[in-house]
Order: structure tokens, then C-alpha cells, then sequence
């Protein structure tokens, strides 16, 4: 079975600019989680998307967005960029009917801001 | 949302037991541990999860006491190839409240 997929893996933008970041899951998952991951700030929630509806928010300003669809692929989106948002964007899929915490990773997205 | 303390590091020599504790003092009843394992430029890997008591799996033990403030991650017999950051988990995910430890990274040597 494929593991999840997230594109592209290295990206480089500068301030102001936007970004899209995708995230293919395991066949069958139906959850999608994003995760901010800094040498500063360690793992950072953003959000979780289960069968296309936002099911949980973390605490990132309303530049961080995203989507799932109705295959459960799912984005994010992060607008008007900041050097600080530089960082390895990871992706999470789990089967989501009871979401204890079980989560497959994939290689992540990495972001550099200049 | 449980604060996480995990120590920064540790070393270890293949063959020896490590022992990684994870502290949560503020645990909430509905909260999971679950335990994961990244290597450098890749996402983090499931290893094992609890609620309470003793877990074990084909790769590790996690054991939790009776008041759930800590647990304790073992890997038996660890090999060069272990050397990675380990990071605790705590929450619970129904209601997207869980928060990852800062991660201890873990330094096998010959």
C-alpha cells in the first residue's frame, strides 16, 4: 500500500508570496492533518480535515488554510508569506473514525522563505 | 492542553535497553500517549500507543503508571540504526486537542 504522498518536497518563496502544498493519503484514510514542524517550535498543529469538513483547528493565524476533497486528497494554503514561515510542512493520514492519535506521516514539504 | 517534557537527549551502545520518560503532568482523562520515531528529512513513525498500564509491540514497550502523569518508552537492544529524535504525543485527537513533546534525540553508538 502507498504511504502518503506530499508535493512538492522542497520549495523556495519570498515574503508576500503564497503557496500551496498537497497531500495525497493512504487509500482508505479519511483524515488529513498538517503539522508545522520548526527546529524552534518543534511540531505544531494546524488543522485536521476529515471527509472534506475542517474537524479541528490549531492555533496558527488565518494566513494557514486548507481543503480536503472529495478523494481525500487534501492542501493547504499559506498567503502573504513571512520568514518565519519557513519550515517542514508535514502531512498525517489516519482511518479517522477514532482519531487516538495513530497518525502515518509523509516525508513533508519543506518551505524556505527569503 | 498536557505540557510535554522529554529530556533533549540521551546516548546508548547497541545491545543496551533504552528507556525514554515522557512527563505530562496534566493529562486529561480522554488523552492517549503514542510515541513516535523520525529520521532525519522524513516524517515522523508510529511506534506505539497507550492509554494505560503496559504496551508492547514487535519494536517496543511503553509503560504507563496508574496516575498517567509520565510514561516510559523502551527499546530493547537498540542497534546503530535507532539513532533518531523520539517524540511523545499526548491528546486527544477526537477533539484536536493533543500536543507533541520537544523530542529527545537519541544517539547509538558502536
Amino acid at each position: 500500500k502507498a504511504g502518503v504522498t506530499q508535493t512538492p518536497r522542497y520549495l523556495i518563496k519570498t515574503r508576500g508570496q503564497q503557496v500551496t502544498l498537497s497531500c495525497s493519503p493512504i487509500s482508505g484514510h479519511r483524515s488529513v492533518s498538517w503539522y508545522q514542524q520548526t527546529p524552534g517550535q518543534g511540531l505544531q498543529f494546524l488543522f485536521e480535515y476529515f471527509s472534506e469538513t475542517q474537524r479541528n483547528k490549531g492555533n496558527f493565524p488565518g494566513r494557514f488554510s486548507g481543503r480536503q476533497f472529495s478523494n481525500s486528497r487534501s492542501e493547504m494554503n499559506v498567503s502573504t508569506l513571512e520568514l518565519g514561515d519557513s519550515a517542514l510542512y508535514l502531512c498525517a493520514s489516519s482511518l479517522g473514525q477514532r482519531n487516538t492519535g495513530e497518525l502515518f506521516f509523509g516525508e513533508g514539504s519543506r518551505l524556505t522563505v527569503l | 492542553l498536557a505540557k510535554i517534557t522529554q529530556p533533549i537527549s540521551m546516548d546508548s551502545y547497541e545491545g543496551q535497553e533504552v528507556n525514554i520518560t515522557c512527563s505530562h503532568n496534566n493529562i486529561a482523562t480522554n488523552d492517549y500517549i503514542t510515541w513516535y520515531q523520525q529520521f532525519p528529512s522524513q516524517g515522523p513513525r508510529f511506534i506505539i500507543q497507550g492509554y494505560k498500564t503496559k504496551v508492547t509491540n514487535e519494536v517496543a514497550s511503553l509503560f504507563i503508571p496508574a496516575d498517567r502523569k509520565s510514561s516510559t518508552l523502551s527499546l530493547p537492544r537498540v542497534s546503530l540504526s535507532d539513532t533518531a529524535v523520539y517524540y511523545c504525543l499526548v491528546g486527544d485527537m477526537n477533539a484536536g486537542k493533543s500536543t507533541f513533546g520537544d523530542g529527545t534525540t537519541l544517539t547509538v553508538k558502536p
